[in-house]
């Protein structure tokens, strides 16, 4: 089974509204990322949040860290069609390198 | 600076034939990771590597499917005898080498392998 399930699968809003995106995760982590995905591409790096930290913004972006309840949530204010892609959530391990990922919600930004 | 790139972008294969995909990291990268994505999915882990070293494949199918990173030239993951099961999207990233676990992975664009 995945480290990583977001919620929810697929979210589709009106430009301008803010998107609001959760990822739980089952085992202890060392930091937890965040990817989008444009339809049939490769995934781009938005955000890296470590276990010690609580919340995180980069731009429009903001990073939520909860390790207590393992989930971490990710918003996206003021949204753009632009925005439209899918978005992951990825656990790194206190030990070894590779990322787990979760299934990832797929976001609609209507103009 | 050029990113991690991925040869090639599309590979179309009959069934028992094989696929060969090829990765060059980040310039000064020396972690290669492999991860393969069915549709509609996430990704899913298959081999981290250093140079001439596999570190973990634990993700790795125990048939059909090696990689190797050479001291000289890209990785390369290998599927023999691909069956239909084998058609996905494979991912290359790399890291830069730190002693530090779990550093940001930079992702190349993909190549979207089609077994028919």
């Amino acid at each position: 089974s995945q480290q990583g399930e977001e919620d929810p699968q697929a979210l589709s809003i009106q430009e301008g509204e803010n998107a609001t995106m959760n990822c739980s995760y089952k085992t202890s982590i060392n930091n937890l990322q965040w990817y989008r995905q444009n339809s049939g591409r490769g995934l781009v790096h938005l955000i890296l949040i470590r276990s010690n930290e609580r919340e995180k913004h980069s731009g429009r972006l903001r990073v939520t860290l909860d390790t207590s309840k393992k989930s971490s949530s990710l918003l996206i204010t003021a949204s753009r069609a632009a925005d439209t892609a899918s978005y992951f959530c990825a656990t790194g391990p206190w030990a070894g390198n590779m990322l787990t990922f979760g299934g990832g919600t797929r976001l609609m930004v209507k103009p | 600076n050029a990113g991690v790139m991925q040869n090639p972008r599309h590979l179309v294969r009959r069934r028992g034939q094989e696929a060969r995909l090829r990765c060059s990291p980040m310039k000064g990268h020396s972690h290669v990771y492999w991860y393969r994505q069915l549709p509609e999915e996430g990704l899913k882990f298959m081999v981290y590597l250093q140079k001439e070293n596999i570190i973990d494949e634990s993700g790795m199918p125990k048939e059909r499917f090696s990689a190797e990173f050479p001291k000289e030239g890209p990785s390369i993951l290998r599927i023999q005898q691909v069956v239909r099961g084998d058609s996905a999207a494979y991912f290359c990233a790399s890291s830069p080498p730190s002693m530090a676990s779990s550093y940001e992975q930079y992702f190349g664009p993909g190549t979207r392998l089609t077994v028919t």
